[in-house]
């Protein structure tokens, strides 16, 4: 990816679990954004954390942001089947908004 | 507003030839960019504009491609002459300058290069 890498790169777990996938970059940012995509469909974006947080919520997302590692993790809880789908971090910074490889969730039934 | 809205959807066509993909971003907002997503190499900035300058043009790979941006409200992402390689699904997108920093992005391009 351009700007960093994210685990797993896929995930299947049963629906009502959690789901966590983590990110890293490797440059400053302004903030750090989480997208996702159903497939053969274009990016949705998520959530957003800034550089100066540490965590957000939003519904059943939760983000986390640590600035020191250069990471963040995304959580999603009580997952559905409607979850199914790719997700991406994006870092936004002078150098334009560049993402991650994504990790490919799959929630089964 | 309908969004982002990019044309084609689809694309075929053959090694040598040019393709132009077109887009409209979101009326009002500041900043456009173009990627390209792969399976190989995932989703790559091509380049971005802010009000309609090109700031970063680092991600375009090579000189076939080229990328303008006469006005607000359109955008195209020119290849010539076209390769194989250069199949992929092209997404335009765009955000505001001001609050929430969150892009829109268009359902994409597929192109294929025969």
């Amino acid at each position: 990816s351009q700007q960093g890498e994210e685990d797993p790169q896929a995930l299947s777990i049963q629906e009502g679990e959690n789901a966590t996938m983590n990110c890293s970059y490797k440059t400053s940012i302004n903030n750090l954004q989480w997208y996702r995509q159903n497939s053969g469909r274009g990016l949705v974006h998520l959530i957003l954390i800034r550089s100066n947080e540490r965590e957000k919520h939003s519904g059943r997302l939760r983000v986390t942001l640590d600035t020191s590692k250069k990471s963040s993790s995304l959580l999603i809880t009580a997952s559905r089947a409607a979850d199914t789908a790719s997700y991406f971090c994006a870092t936004v910074s002078p150098n334009g908004m560049r993402f991650g490889a994504g990790t490919r969730l799959t929630v089964k039934p | 507003d309908a969004g982002v809205i990019q044309s084609p959807r689809h694309e075929v066509t053959e090694m040598g030839q040019e393709v132009t993909l077109r887009c409209k971003p979101i009326s009002g907002h500041d900043y456009l960019f173009w990627y390209r997503q792969t399976m190989m190499r995932g989703l790559e900035l091509l380049i971005y504009f802010n009000n309609n300058v090109p700031i970063d043009d680092s991600g375009m790979p090579e000189d076939r491609f080229s990328a303008k941006m006469p006005n607000a409200s359109f955008s195209t992402l020119k290849i010539q002459p076209s390769e194989p390689r250069d199949s992929a699904v092209y997404f335009c997108a765009s955000r505001t300058g001001t609050g929430v920093p969150e892009a829109f992005f268009g359902q994409g391009t597929r192109l294929t290069v025969v």
